[in-house]
């Protein structure tokens, strides 16, 4: 069975750090590009990160320089490191595989979320 | 970045109507667009990619058309489970943009 599943939210003060993990299984990791996309309590979606499979990387404008994606093909797992978090930053953390290998869509497996909760 | 305007932002339909929603871009994405329906609590679920190829297991009640700034997302024969909130997303360039939603609502 094609899953993913993330891990590593929580509740964190302002300008703390937290980083999540996305665990794959059933399908070829190595061979698909992965994002990372947010939703805040009760908004819309919002695209975060994504990381190809030779690890070309973007951002948001409004994570840039504050996170770090990575994966590591070994462990068959994506991961996000969030450092000087913000109040904004709450939100469900989904990583999001694209439909087939080495296409760029988001349209692929997505996990059930992790919520990131900034708070003081 | 690439802005997406859905329309409308929400719809009251009954059962077994057909609806009808649009997406606009605010630049040319080919066919670069995907539609996707998230129900309350819960992550959200791919409809279409490319436009109007219709992601596997998803029934052929919907349907997706458009290309290069106009887009559409059509449901036939509403069925209760039908009833969430509809987004779309382009995937033509960084950063991707998703619209900001349409709740389908019953009637």
């Amino acid at each position: 069975e094609v899953q993913l599943v993330e891990s590593g939210g929580g509740l964190v003060q302002p300008g703390g750090s937290l980083r999540l993990s996305c665990a794959a299984s059933g399908f070829t990791f190595n061979v698909y590009n992965m994002n990372w996309v947010r939703q805040a309590p009760g908004k819309g979606l919002e695209w975060v990160s994504y990381i190809g499979t030779t690890s070309a990387i973007y951002y948001a404008d409004s994570v840039k320089g504050r996170f770090t994606i990575s994966r590591d093909n070994a462990k068959n797992s994506l991961y996000l490191q969030m450092n000087s978090l913000r109040v904004e930053d709450t939100a469900v953390y989904y990583c999001a595989s694209a439909t087939d290998p080495y296409k760029y869509d988001i349209s692929g497996q997505w996990g059930r979320g992790t919520l990131v909760t900034v708070s003081s | 970045d690439i802005q997406m305007t859905q329309s409308p932002s929400s719809l009251s339909a009954s059962v077994g109507d057909r609806v009808t929603i649009t997406c606009r871009t605010s630049q040319a994405i080919s066919n670069s667009l995907a539609w996707f329906q998230q129900k309350p609590g819960k992550a959200p679920k791919s409809l279409i990619y490319g436009a109007s190829s219709l992601q596997r297991g998803v029934p052929s009640k919907f349907s997706g058309s458009g290309s290069g700034t106009e887009f559409t997302l059509s449901i036939s024969s509403l069925q209760p489970e039908d009833f969430a909130t509809y987004y779309c997303q382009q995937y033509y360039t960084y950063p991707y943009t998703f619209g900001q939603g349409t709740k389908l609502e019953i009637k």
